[in-house]
């Protein structure tokens, strides 16, 4: 069965960063687009970044609200994903999803939370 | 950046009801592939998002018949029948042609 483990959420103060990690199983990793949503607490979903795989160069996208600041990566030889945030802000604070799929996100992880408070 | 607006914001449902929930964007999800990139997911309480139906109508693995999709360009349904006390929950609608990506701000499917 595949499955998406977030860590490494936690609570930071405002222009810190965080670094959070998704360990996938059960699926050709190398061969999936990964994803991250988030969602604040009481909203909606956001969609925050994707990464592509080997053959496409790993490119990467990113909402227009952390382009500059969070960096998406992935390690095919550890099947991880990785959401590199900096300089975070209050309105980051949410419930990260790791996501996997194609050109849409097909499977969810549990979510990690991250917190931005002074 | 793409608006996809959700219709109604709140669906009350009698169990073993049908409702409709509309998702209409703001400019034409077709891309220049020829696949249109409309996705629904159910978020259900204390629970991630789970993907019913990709690609404008195509149900992902182990979602009932009941789930349905249909829509072309900009104009999109999710219909769903013979609701049951699993289906309540808040639904969301993704488009994935145009970056960034953007969610419709949901639908709570809730018991009458």
């Amino acid at each position: 069965a595949v499955q998406l483990v977030e860590s490494g959420g936690g609570l930071v103060q405002p222009k810190e960063s965080l670094k959070i990690s998704c360990a996938a199983s059960g699926f050709t990793f190398s061969n999936a687009a990964m994803y991250w949503v988030r969602q604040a607490p009481g909203k909606g979903l956001e969609w925050v970044a994707r990464i592509r795989t080997k053959p496409n160069n790993y490119a990467t996208y990113y909402a227009d609200s952390v382009k500059g600041r969070f960096t998406i990566s992935r390690d095919d030889s550890k099947s991880m994903v990785y959401l590199q945030m900096d300089n975070l802000k209050t309105e980051d604070t949410a419930m990260y999803y790791c996501t996997a799929g194609g050109s849409s996100p097909d499977y969810w992880g549990q979510g990690v939370m991250v917190t931005v408070s002074s | 950046d793409v608006l996809m607006t959700q219709t109604p914001v709140s669906l009350p449902v009698s169990l073993g009801g049908q409702v409709s929930i509309s998702c209409r964007s703001s400019q034409s999800l077709v891309h220049s592939d020829g696949n249109t990139y409309l996705h629904w997911y159910l978020q259900k309480p204390g629970q991630s998002p789970q993907l019913l139906i990709y690609r404008v109508s195509n149900r992902f693995s182990g979602v009932p018949d009941r789930f349905s999709g249909s829509g072309s360009g900009t104009d999109f349904t999710l219909k769903i029948s013979r609701v049951e006390p699993e289906d309540l929950g808040v639904y969301y609608c993704l488009q994935s042609t145009h970056f960034p990506y953007t969610f419709g701000a949901g639908t709570k499917l809730e018991l009458k």
